[in-house]
C-alpha cells in the first residue's frame, strides 16, 4: 500500500506557528502536494515538493525529506482564516492518481 | 477563465432513486476523477478516467457508474445500489505529465443527502 499518515486534529492560537506532518511510503515516490480545504469547500493547492528541502510561499512553507518519507507544512503567523483541513497527497510512479492522507484539521483560536 | 464546474451544489435523493452529478471542465485536461468525502475521513476514489471513452474503478466503485463521452465531461451516477450515498462528492481533473508538478484542480463539490 501507499499509506499516507497524518495526525487528525490540532488547535493553535492566532499568531502562532503550527507544523503539520505527513509520512508516506518511499518506494516509487514522485512528488508530494499539500492542499487546504475549508469545511464544505473544494481543496485548494498550497504547495508541491519533489526535491529535498524547504519551499517557502509567504506564511506557508513545505519541507520534504525523500529518504525519510516525510514532509511537513509550516503555517506561520496563524490567522483565523487558516482554520481548515490540510491534506497531504503523494504521486507515485506508474499510478494515475494521487494517494491522499486523511487530512489534519487545524483550529485557530483567538 | 478555465475551471471545473460541479452541479448541483446540493442534491436530495429519495431512497431507491438514481441521481446524476455533473462535472464539466474547460481546462483541456485528459484525466478526471470522482472522490467521496465523509466527515472525519479523507478523500476516497470512486472512479477515474484517463481518456475519452475509458474509465477505471477506484477504491469504492460499488453502487456508482460513470461515462466519459466527451473530454470535458465526466458525470457520476449514484444508483439505488449505493446503500449509504449521503456524502460530499468532489470531482477533479489534471493535466498529463505529473512529473512537472501538475496536481489536481477540484470542483466546488456536490453535497448529496438521502431523504
Amino acid at each position: 500500500g501507499q499509506n499516507i499518515d497524518q495526525p487528525t486534529e490540532m488547535t493553535a492560537t492566532e499568531g502562532a506557528i503550527v507544523q503539520i506532518n505527513c509520512t508516506y511510503q518511499t518506494s516509487g515516490f514522485n512528488g508530494l502536494f499539500w492542499y487546504q480545504q475549508h469545511a464544505g469547500e473544494a481543496p485548494t493547492f498550497l504547495s508541491y515538493n519533489v526535491l529535498d528541502g524547504l519551499e517557502e510561499k509567504g506564511r506557508f512553507s513545505s519541507f520534504l525529506s525523500r529518504s525519510k518519507g516525510y514532509s511537513y507544512l509550516l503555517l506561520k503567523e496563524l490567522q483565523m482564516k487558516d482554520s481548515a483541513s490540510y491534506l497531504c497527497a503523494v504521486n507515485y510512479y506508474g499510478n494515475n492518481r494521487l494517494a491522499f492522507g486523511k487530512g489534519n484539521q487545524v483550529v485557530v483560536i483567538p | 477563465d478555465g475551471g471545473i464546474t460541479q452541479s448541483p451544489k446540493y442534491l436530495f435523493r429519495k431512497e431507491g432513486q438514481n441521481v446524476t452529478l455533473s462535472c464539466e471542465q474547460n481546462l483541456n485536461h485528459d484525466a478526471m476523477y470522482w472522490y467521496r468525502q465523509d466527515p472525519g475521513q479523507g478523500l476516497r476514489l470512486i472512479y477515474y478516467s484517463q481518456i475519452v471513452n475509458d474509465f477505471q474503478k477506484g477504491d469504492i466503485a460499488e453502487g456508482y457508474s460513470v461515462s466519459r463521452e466527451k473530454k470535458e465531461s465526466f458525470p457520476l451516477t449514484v444508483t439505488s445500489a449505493q446503500k449509504n450515498p449521503t456524502a460530499f462528492y468532489l470531482c477533479a481533473s489534471r493535466a498529463t505529465g505529473m512529473e512537472s508538478g501538475y496536481g489536481y484542480t477540484f470542483g466546488s463539490g456536490t453535497r448529496l443527502t438521502v431523504v
